[in-house]
């Protein structure tokens, strides 16, 4: 069965920082999408990046980029020039014919 | 604007009561999700639907009914044969990323409704 490990339930980061969340998965499948989504204290999930394991370029969005090491199963986020609108809980989600979600990173922006 | 709505926000219920939370997309999505959030927990599922007329159990189906009798609306009855019903719920939609033959789904959350038991 394939699972989703978040190893670190707490981060902490300077503002202006850069930070990075660890994420691993189990899958004995090729093809797969993974996802990290985030909650900030309003609770809304938002779809922060996504990659296709079939690509090998890691997925950048703006201030948010991934290390995808697919023989590892390791899928971390980086988020660069950490800003205060970063705090929120971060989850890290795997999906071929469902969607597998870790229990989650939150992530604290000191000032 | 497209997108997926959750009502009420906020949602009180007495011991022993059933109590239905609404979720409507106009995403045209055919699946559609409920979890339930509780602290330390992350996400879990409860039901889904992948078309009109037909859903499946999630991880912690007990307590919980569905229907999907429109493709745009998914409610989810919390009945009081649930143990433990206070929690934050979200409905999700997602789209079909069909890369390759296989089913990738990518989910679109609506706001939330948290549910309080008195």
């Amino acid at each position: 069965a394939q699972t989703v490990t978040q190893s670190q339930p707490e981060m902490s980061v300077q503002e202006a920082e850069t930070v990075t969340l660890s994420c691993t998965y189990d899958t004995s499948e090729s093809d797969y999408y993974l996802f990290w989504y985030k909650q900030p204290p309003s609770r809304q999930m938002i779809l922060v990046i996504r990659q296709e394991a079939y690509k090998q370029q890691n997925a950048t969005e703006n201030r948010f980029s991934v290390n995808f090491q697919k023989a590892a199963k390791s899928f971390s986020l980086k988020i660069s020039d950490s800003q205060l609108g970063d705090a929120a809980m971060y989850f890290c989600a795997y999906s071929n014919d469902k969607i597998i979600f870790g229990k989650g990173t939150r992530l604290h922006i000191l000032p | 604007d497209g997108g997926i709505t959750q009502s009420p926000k906020y949602l009180f219920r007495k011991e022993g009561q059933n109590v239905t939370l609404s979720c409507e997309q106009n995403l045209n999505h055919d699946a559609m999700y409920w979890y339930r959030q509780d602290p330390g927990q992350g996400l879990r599922l409860i039901y889904y639907s992948q078309i009109v007329n037909d859903f499946q159990k999630g991880d912690i189906a007990e307590g919980y009914s569905v229907s999907r009798e429109k493709k745009e609306s998914f409610p989810l009855t919390v009945t009081s044969a649930q143990k433990n019903p206070t929690a934050f719920y979200l409905c999700a939609s997602s789209i079909d990323l069909g890369l390759a033959g296989g089913y990738y789904n990518e989910q679109f959350f609506g706001p939330g409704t948290r549910l309080t038991v008195l």
